[in-house]
């Protein structure tokens, strides 16, 4: 069975901090896709990465970056100089196959002016 | 180019009726999820459909249950419904290819149900 932990309940950082999301998964596949999604008070959730299983390198997007390292089983985000902005509830997700996708429980993360 | 839609957007019911709620996805994508989300179960997967088959199935009672249109339009369906049926339904649309490559989903903001 697949399974997402997302162990950090609620993180609630100053403006301009940098924070890290963790996330860990199980699977036994062999090829599988890991996701973020971020969800605003108003409720749709947006999607940020898809990363595939045989790409281990990680990826910035301006202040977002991503560490996937298949020896821990962990896909961890990190926001550089977080803004107010980015205050909203984190979902790491996989998925393989057609499967559908399996959700974290979510870090609701609370920047503050 | 246009994102998921879903109507309504907040539905008050009384325990024992039925609701309908709607998600058309983005053009061109096939395939449709449903999930809904409550504080202290999060995320739990309902169903999907491809090309108007059921593809998915997560594990909730038969009182749920759903359908797809040759247009890709989705509804999904609640009977009986109970207090513990209030959540956030969310649909989230993806090319769904159906080769094994599992895309990107897109959601739409969410139905939120009240069941008094």
């Amino acid at each position: 069975a697949q399974k997402v932990t997302q162990a950090q309940t609620e993180i609630s950082v100053v403006e301009k901090e940098d924070v890290t999301l963790d996330c860990v998964y199980e699977t036994r596949d062999t090829t599988y896709y890991l996701f973020w999604y971020k969800q605003p008070p108003s409720g749709e959730l947006v999607f940020l990465i898809r990363r595939n299983s045989f790409d281990e390198q990680n990826e910035i997007s301006g202040r977002y970056s991503w560490n996937f390292q298949k020896s821990t089983s962990s896909f961890n985000f990190t926001i550089t100089a977080s803004q107010v902005v980015d205050s909203a509830v984190y979902f790491c997700a996989l998925g393989s196959g057609n499967t559908p996708l399996v959700f974290g429980k979510g870090t609701r993360l609370s920047v503050i002016a | 180019k246009a994102g998921v839609t879903q109507t309504p957007r907040y539905l008050i019911k009384t325990r024992g009726q039925q609701v309908t709620l709607s998600c058309s996805p983005i053009s061109g994508h096939r395939s449709v999820s449903w999930y809904q989300q409550t504080p202290g179960q999060g995320l739990q997967f309902l169903f999907e459909y491809f090309s108007e088959t059921q593809r998915n199935k997560g594990n909730f009672p038969g009182r749920f249950s759903g359908r797809q249109f040759s247009n890709s339009r989705s509804e999904m369906n609640v009977s009986t419904l109970e207090l513990g049926d209030s959540a956030l339904y969310l649909c989230a649309s993806s090319l769904g290819t159906g080769d094994g490559v599992n895309t990107e989903a897109f959601f739409g903001q969410g139905t939120r149900l009240t069941v008094v």
